[in-house]
């Protein structure tokens, strides 16, 4: 079956632009995770969801960093003024069920350059 | 606080060679440990994980790892190595709060020599 998927695979921005970054969980799972993966260390946790709502956020860095998930499918990462520091790649996990820890499944993630 | 370390950057072995990659953790109750694979291009990959039980786990690709909770270690082990073994790999733990989110070490890259 389908994976986790994330647009854009690559995505080269401006300093001070705004970008979004999307993820497509794997079909009916309910827990979906952000991490972010700078050049040279592991994934660091961002934000997770259970449902549609934000259950978890004490991952992101400060408030020029939202996401959002309405449908409880679809989760959108987005970042406002964006920063040459927020370079890296953005990845996204999802998990059948938010209850408990069970084996996260990553998406091949979207590398953010900003210049 | 939960922390895991991987203490090897990078480790270059000969194909068909053993492969041991170490992990520690730290972290106050039973953890739940997690290798996964990370190959360029591509996403994480999970090769095995340590909830309870046996602490000898088998995973995919021929690879397990052995829980030792007096070392709090978690190594990651393959007999044989093979030139497509040659990818990062991370070691991380399972936190049981709000998020169930994993903490992750920061790698260990693996050259595999032909």
């Amino acid at each position: 079956g389908a994976g986790v998927s994330q647009t854009p695979s690559n995505k080269v921005t401006e300093k001070g632009k705004y970008v979004e970054l999307r993820c497509d969980p794997i079909s009916g799972h309910t827990a979906l995770y952000w991490y972010r993966q700078s050049l040279g260390q592991g994934p660091e946790f961002l934000i997770y969801f259970q449902g549609t709502g934000a259950a978890d956020d004490s991952g992101l860095p400060n408030d020029r960093f939202f996401a959002v998930r309405p449908e409880g499918s679809v989760s959108t990462l987005k970042i406002q003024r964006t920063e040459r520091g927020d370079s890296a790649v953005y990845l996204c996990a999802s998990s059948p069920t938010g209850t408990g820890i069970h084996e996260q499944y990553f998406g091949p993630g979207t590398r953010l350059t900003v210049t | 606080a939960q922390s895991v370390t991987q203490p090897d950057i990078h480790i270059t072995v000969s194909e068909g060679a053993s492969l041991e990659l170490r992990c520690n953790y730290s972290y106050g109750a039973t953890p739940y440990l997690f290798w996964y694979v990370q190959s360029p291009g591509q996403g994480l990959q999970l090769l095995l994980k340590y909830f309870s039980g046996d602490t000898l786990v088998q995973g995919i690709k021929g690879f397990e790892a052995e829980f030792k909770r007096s070392q709090s270690s978690f190594n990651l082990r393959k007999p044989s190595v093979h030139w497509s073994d040659a990818a990062e790999y991370f070691c991380a733990v399972g936190v049981k709060d709000s998020s169930y989110k994993l903490i992750f070490g920061s790698g260990t890259r693996l050259l595999v020599r032909p």
